[in-house]
């Protein structure tokens, strides 16, 4: 059964760096079949796609956060990675580590998503 | 930026009647369209993709119709358990964006 699981902080200073890693079980992220990526929701508000990376390390960013994001693979873990610089307040959110399927019918749909985990940023 | 656009934002409707959610996107998205349920406290779940067909485990009574710019999820019969939140989400260009959602309340 293939599962993702999102790890890091709870709590960020603002100006810092938001670290968060997705662990992924049941299947492989350097199969070359699927992106994976990071969807964030602030409280009360909708879903915002933050970015993806392919199994070949190319990564696609949510051009409003393009400057401040990085997303990257550790192949050898089986997990993926993101990197949200310089963060304030606006960037409070449940973060969810997601699967994007690269082909056919469902590409780019969000086949499979972690539970999420949440994130505040403040002093 | 292709931007998507959902109506109504709440939409109230008795156990039974049909649910009639819109999404618009700002330029074709050729039929890579995709709806969401999300429920209080959990992750979203796939119902819909390619405008029209339904995710495994989806029941029948959620339908998705539509082309071009113009999309639907019908959900047909409706029951409790289908208070939720409804997002669709566009894959034709990137970004891969989200509209803002259709609250169904019953």
């Amino acid at each position: 059964q293939m599962r993702l699981q999102e790890s890091g902080p709870g709590l960020v200073k603002p100006a810092e760096t938001l670290s968060l890693t997705c662990s992924v079980s049941g299947d492989s992220i350097d199969d070359s079949g699927y992106y994976w990526g990071w969807i964030r929701q602030p409280p009360g508000r909708g879903l915002e796609l933050v970015g993806v990376v392919y199994a070949t390390g190319t990564t696609y960013y949510s051009p409003s956060l393009k400057g401040r994001i990085s997303i990257s693979l550790n192949t050898s873990k089986n997990q993926f990675s993101l990197k949200l610089t310089s963060v304030t307040a606006a960037d409070t959110a449940m973060f969810y580590c997601v699967r994007h399927p690269s082909r056919g019918a469902l590409f780019g749909v969000v086949d499979r998503w972690g539970q999420g985990t949440l994130v505040t940023v403040s002093s | 930026e292709i931007v998507m656009t959902q109506s109504p934002a709440t939409l109230t409707v008795s156990p039974g009647e049909r649910a009639t959610l819109s999404c618009r996107a700002s330029q074709s998205v050729s039929g890579k369209l995709a709806w969401y349920q999300q429920k209080p406290g959990q992750a979203p779940r796939l119902l819909i993709y390619g405008a029209s067909t339904r995710a495994t485990g989806v029941p029948a009574r959620f339908s998705g119709t539509g082309s071009g710019t113009e999309f639907t999820l019908t959900i047909s019969s409706l029951q409790s358990e289908d208070s939720a939140v409804y997002y669709c989400q566009q894959s034709n260009d990137w970004p891969w964006g989200f509209g803002g959602g259709t609250m169904v309340e019953i």
